[in-house]
């Protein structure tokens, strides 16, 4: 019974580059939540997303990044020209589908360094 | 507005020393949860608990305990007879039930038990 599961782990890309954050929800889970945890502070909310639809992007950053759960595979969070700022560790999480809210199984998070 | 504030920034305990963990949540709905979560220093975040503004009833798991108090919005976390094992950061959360379930979290409580 495999848990969330986030690739890669680490992440070392310069300034200019794209990032691309995977997730792969548990078994049975259809809803995908993006968080970040910048040094030393909390998680925030950036997204919420369902099998082919963006139901909350209310945490989003307005340019760069992006997000998308296809109806095959994992869920992606794309950050486009990274800068420092976005060093982070990026969690994905993943909750059932049904009256909610159901707890949110978290991944082991991917670990971002812009250089 | 719905915010989550945990005043503690760091707690130092020795082993076997009770620990409470203070969590004041504000929002506006009637209907909410309340979560726990635990981050280890190897970084993923484990889920400990949910509860949802109905059911005022304290929990106990182990030496884990929850105090759930509507009157003062507060959801703090006690450690009986802490262990160096319990080290870690401590986040609680708020999720509105009408919404998206997207968690808001605390800063989190980062605990450090000696031996």
């Amino acid at each position: 019974n495999a848990g969330v599961m986030q690739n890669p782990r680490h992440l070392v890309r310069r300034r200019g580059q794209e990032a691309r954050l995977r997730c792969s929800p548990m078994k049975g889970h259809s809803h995908v939540y993006w968080y970040r945890q910048l040094p030393e502070e909390g998680l925030k909310f950036m997204v919420y997303l369902q099998k082919e639809n963006i139901i909350d992007e209310s945490g989003m950053p307005k340019e760069r990044f992006s997000a998308e759960f296809p109806k095959e595979g994992p869920s992606i969070l794309r950050i486009q020209q990274v800068v420092r700022g976005d060093s982070a560790a990026y969690f994905c999480a993943s909750s059932l589908t049904s009256l909610g809210p159901y707890e949110q199984y978290f991944g082991p998070g991917t670990r971002l360094t812009v250089t | 507005a719905q915010k989550v504030t945990q005043a503690q920034t760091e707690i130092s305990v020795v082993e076997k020393e009770d620990v409470t963990l203070d969590c004041v949540y504000e929002t506006r709905d009637t209907t909410y949860y309340l979560f726990w979560y635990k981050q280890p220093p190897s970084g993923e975040l484990v889920f400990l608990i949910r509860r949802n503004s109905f059911d005022e009833q304290n929990e106990i798991s182990g030496r884990y305990s929850w105090n759930f108090q509507k009157s003062t919005s507060s959801f703090n976390f006690t450690i009986t007879a802490s262990q160096v094992v319990d080290s870690a950061v401590y986040f609680c959360a708020l999720s509105e039930a009408q919404g998206t379930d997207k968690l808001i979290f605390g800063t989190g409580t980062r605990l450090q038990v000696f031996p």
